[in-house]
């Protein structure tokens, strides 16, 4: 079984400051690690993902995450965020074990830019 | 379509009424699954479906609560007697068995 703890659940930012949002998970197996975005009114979009490889994954807005095993961590970061970044996230686990796919989310966390 | 379709977007329904819910996965996507997320809070599992097969329903919160995939493609995601606990947004998500999950707008469900 998996769990994923996210520690703050708002974080206020004024526009163009950097911002990281935290995300530690406990897992008995190894995990897949994801970043999802919920927009106002919209469904769930994934930002980002750490299957294997590179423990430093990128999105294409801007956004990074590391993996970090020894402290089962997997933070958001982003160096200047925008208005349009004010969103819900969420920090969800799967387990590579076959028996089953599905993700375990966090609680979220709600970024507000300020402008 | 190109993604995940639920239908409908809102239900209003009163409580002791049955409601069903609709999943049109991603074109062969093998794999979907339900979630409920209640205001303000993460997506909670429901239940897993690989092809027709219900291979997890352990997040189901009561008897009350049916789902059903018989083609292996569209799933129905029904309520029984529905309760106002039952409020919530129930996401859909298919799978291409990558791990990665591709999400509907969900149905809001809203039980008075």
């Amino acid at each position: 079984a998996q769990s994923v703890t996210q520690l703050d659940s708002q974080v206020p930012v004024f526009e163009e400051a950097p911002v990281e949002l935290r995300c530690n998970y406990s897992s008995s197996v190894s995990v897949y690690l994801f970043w999802y975005v919920q927009y106002p009114n919209q469904g769930l979009q994934l930002l980002l993902k750490y299957l294997s490889g590179s423990t430093l994954v990128k999105s294409i807005n801007g956004f990074e995450a590391e993996f970090n095993k020894s402290q089962t961590s997997f933070h958001l970061r982003k160096p200047s965020v925008h208005i349009s970044d004010t969103a819900e996230y969420f920090c969800a686990v799967s387990g590579m074990d076959m028996g089953r796919r599905a993700l375990t989310f966090g609680s979220g966390t709600r970024l507000q830019v300020q402008p | 379509g190109a993604g995940v379709s639920q239908s409908p977007r809102y239900k209003v329904a009163k409580r002791g009424q049955d409601v069903a819910l609709r999943c049109d996965p991603i074109s062969g996507h093998v794999s979907l699954f339900w979630y409920q997320q209640a205001l303000g809070q993460g997506p909670e599992f429901l239940t897993y479906f690989q092809n027709e097969a219900q291979l997890d329903k352990s997040g189901l919160p009561s008897d009350r609560f049916f789902a059903e995939r018989p083609e292996g493609s569209v799933s129905t995601l029904k309520i029984q007697r529905t309760q106002q606990e039952d409020s919530a947004v129930y996401l859909c998500a298919s799978s291409p068995g990558t791990g990665q999950l591709f999400f509907g707008s969900g149905t809001q469900l809203s039980v008075l």
